[in-house]
This record gives structure tokens, C-alpha cells and sequence, in this order.
């Protein structure tokens, strides 16, 4: 069965240095998602693409956060610099897409979770 | 922007007995409601789902129930086993374009044997 992939899964980093995270989704989405999940509590997301297009950033703290789908197929999330306040789970997920006939069923990753010391 | 409160934040069952989790929103406009499952240190997993056109769906010991009218879904849970314990999620999807979900804050589940 094909799964969403992160890595790396674990970052430690000290505050004001960069860290980058990679999410290759499932084969034939469209829609990529970017969500942080901060220790209990539900996933918020950040960004949100439709193939190489930003449709939702509103989100995302841009002086510090990007994120990128140059070819329409994996993505990476940059924080530059980090902050003590960004440790959390940072999720990856994919679906199809609007408009596909299919479903709005999002796939998660396993997930890169960020220490910032 | 829509928003979600999800309740208990924390559930407390015997093996065998019943669980129930219920979420409230506020868009009237929301069509899609699934819930995840998510275990420690691991990935969410899509577990049910239902759509506005439907007002129950069930699969095996899960079933999920929606009341439009007065916006708030329900996660029931039967017959309970160890392996249910973890923290449950429910998310709403907007109808306008777009997939985004909004989570609720999750309710941990324990099922004591």
C-alpha cells in the first residue's frame, strides 16, 4: 500500500539556525498539505498545494516559514530561523484533489518532529 | 473560519464497554467529516468517514453518526479492546473549493483490560 514519506523524522536544532523538512507524496496526488501538530492538540494546517500551486498559506508564518512544490510532486518546508515556539510534530499528508470524482481522503506521513533548543 | 471542539479530551473505558466522542462545528456549509486515529509517535490514520448526504455509516465495532441540523458528529466505538486505545481526531471539511480540514483537539482514549 502506498504511503505518504517524511523525513527526516527526527531534527534537533538550536533556535536560529535553518532546518528543512521533505514530503514525498502518494503517486497521482495532486493536493499536498503541510500541518503542525504542537503536543496534544489536533493538527493546524500551513500550506496547501494544488500541484506546484500555493492554494492556502494563510497560515503560514511567512518571515520565517516556505515551502515549495516546484514540480508538482514532492515538497519541502523550510524554517529559517527557528524559534524555541516551533517545536512540534510537523505532518505531511496528500489526497487526489478537488475535482478527481475520488474522495477528500487526506493520507498522513509518519511525521518530523522538531526540537528546537 | 470554521471551527471544531471536540469532547471528552480524555476517556476512561473498560474492555468490552462503549465509547463515545462527539465534535461540534461551526460551519453550516462543512460536508466532509472523517476521523483519524492516531497512536504514539505514529501517523494519523484515516479510520471513518462520513459525508453530509449521509446521516450514519457504520464498518464493524466503528460507527459515526451526523446531525446537520445541529452540527455535531459523534464517533462511537463498540465493544472496546486494548489495541482502541490511542488519540482520536475528528476533522471537518469546508464545502467551498478546497480540501482543507480543521481538526478538533483530540480525545485520548485508554481501554483498561
Amino acid at each position: 500500500e502506498a504511503e505518504v514519506a517524511q523525513s527526516p523524522r527526527y531534527k534537533i536544532t538550536e533556535k536560529s539556525q535553518a532546518v528543512a523538512f521533505w514530503c514525498d507524496p502518494i503517486s497521482g496526488h495532486a493536493t499536498l498539505y503541510w500541518y503542525r501538530q504542537i503536543l496534544g492538540q489536533g493538527p493546524e494546517l500551513l500550506v496547501q498545494f494544488q500541484d506546484e500551486s500555493v492554494v492556502d498559506d494563510s497560515q503560514l508564518p511567512k518571515d520565517r516559514f516556505s515551502a515549495e512544490r516546484l514540480k508538482g510532486v514532492d515538497s519541502t518546508l523550510k524554517i529559517q530561523p527557528a524559534e524555541l515556539g516551533d517545536s512540534a510534530m510537523y505532518l505531511c499528508a496528500s489526497s487526489f484533489g478537488p475535482g478527481q470524482g475520488s474522495t477528500d481522503t487526506q493520507y498522513f506521513g509518519p511525521g518530523t518532529r522538531l526540537t528546537v533548543l | 473560519g470554521e471551527n471544531v471542539e471536540q469532547h471528552p479530551s480524555t476517556l476512561s473505558v473498560q474492555e468490552g464497554d462503549s465509547a463515545v466522542i462527539k465534535c461540534t462545528y461551526s460551519d453550516s456549509a462543512s460536508n466532509y467529516f472523517p476521523w483519524y486515529k492516531q497512536e504514539l509517535g505514529k501517523r494519523p490514520q484515516l479510520i471513518i468517514d462520513i459525508r453530509s448526504n449521509v446521516g450514519e455509516k457504520k464498518d464493524q465495532r466503528i460507527a459515526v453518526t451526523l446531525n446537520k441540523t445541529a452540527k455535531h458528529f459523534s464517533l462511537h466505538i463498540t465493544e472496546t479492546q486494548p489495541e482502541d486505545s490511542a488519540v482520536y481526531f475528528c476533522a471537518v471539511s469546508p464545502g467551498a473549493a478546497g480540501n482543507k480540514l480543521t481538526f478538533g483537539g483530540g480525545t485520548r482514549v485508554l481501554v483498561k483490560p
